[in-house]
């Protein structure tokens, strides 16, 4: 995933807002994707913004993009410890090294 | 349908072996992906194919991995002369006609290991 690039660890405690950051080099997609990785786990898609919107909300889940800047985010809002996973940012089928959360109790 | 399967879902090989891997996909979906992941790193794409071509290939694929898709339908992935450098998660996924640009399912992927 050179051409995508996360943040490799991220810890909050239950209860707070966590917020993982992506920046990507280059994207002809017209989507970007957040993934979701438990141990053990397939890959699961958790939520995807289309590439002309700069806002998505999904319940806890809240995507930002800025194109300008090829930045993606993703915040959760009252991370839960079942939230612990990796999350993988993907500019299309190009995916990041993955962000570890972890969230303490 | 129960979603993409790959099979076996754990391989152990002696180096220098041949392996297989099969991967069925979505039946309605023609798009067909590989990917490789290694331990902290994320899927690092290997190739896919659009029914029965293979359209995209990484430099990842060295000569001793081929994929094949005879019929459009389940793909194989062959690594042969097995290096203790394969060891990895190798996932399978599918979409639509349209692309990754739909939701992508993946496998649980198969998990080699080179002793």
């Amino acid at each position: 995933g050179e051409d995508v690039e996360q943040s490799l660890f991220l810890s909050v405690r239950e209860g707070d807002s966590s917020v993982i950051n992506c920046t990507y080099t280059d994207s002809s997609s017209t989507y970007l994707y957040w993934y979701k990785q438990e141990p053990g786990a397939g890959l699961q898609l958790l939520t995807y913004i289309f590439s002309n919107m700069d806002m998505k909300q999904d319940q806890r889940l809240t995507v930002l993009l800025n194109k300008k800047d090829k930045h993606l985010s993703l915040r959760i809002a009252d991370t839960q410890t079942g939230d612990s996973a990796i999350y993988f940012c993907a500019d299309g089928p190009r995916f990041g090294a993955g962000t570890r959360l972890t969230v303490k109790p | 349908d129960t979603g993409v399967s790959q099979d076996p879902r754990h391989k152990i090989t002696k180096r220098g072996q041949n392996v297989t891997f099969r991967c069925d996909p979505i039946s309605e979906h023609n798009r067909l992906y590989w990917y490789r992941q290694t331990l902290g790193q994320g899927p690092e794409f290997l190739t896919y194919f659009q029914n029965e071509a293979q359209l995209e290939k990484s430099r990842l694929l060295s000569d001793r991995f081929s994929a094949e898709r005879p019929k459009g339908s389940f793909s194989t992935l062959e690594i042969q002369r097995t290096e203790q450098g394969d060891s990895a998660m190798y996932l399978c996924a599918s979409s639509s006609d349209r692309g990754w640009d739909t939701e992508a399912f993946f496998g649980q992927g198969t998990r080699l290991t080179v002793v």
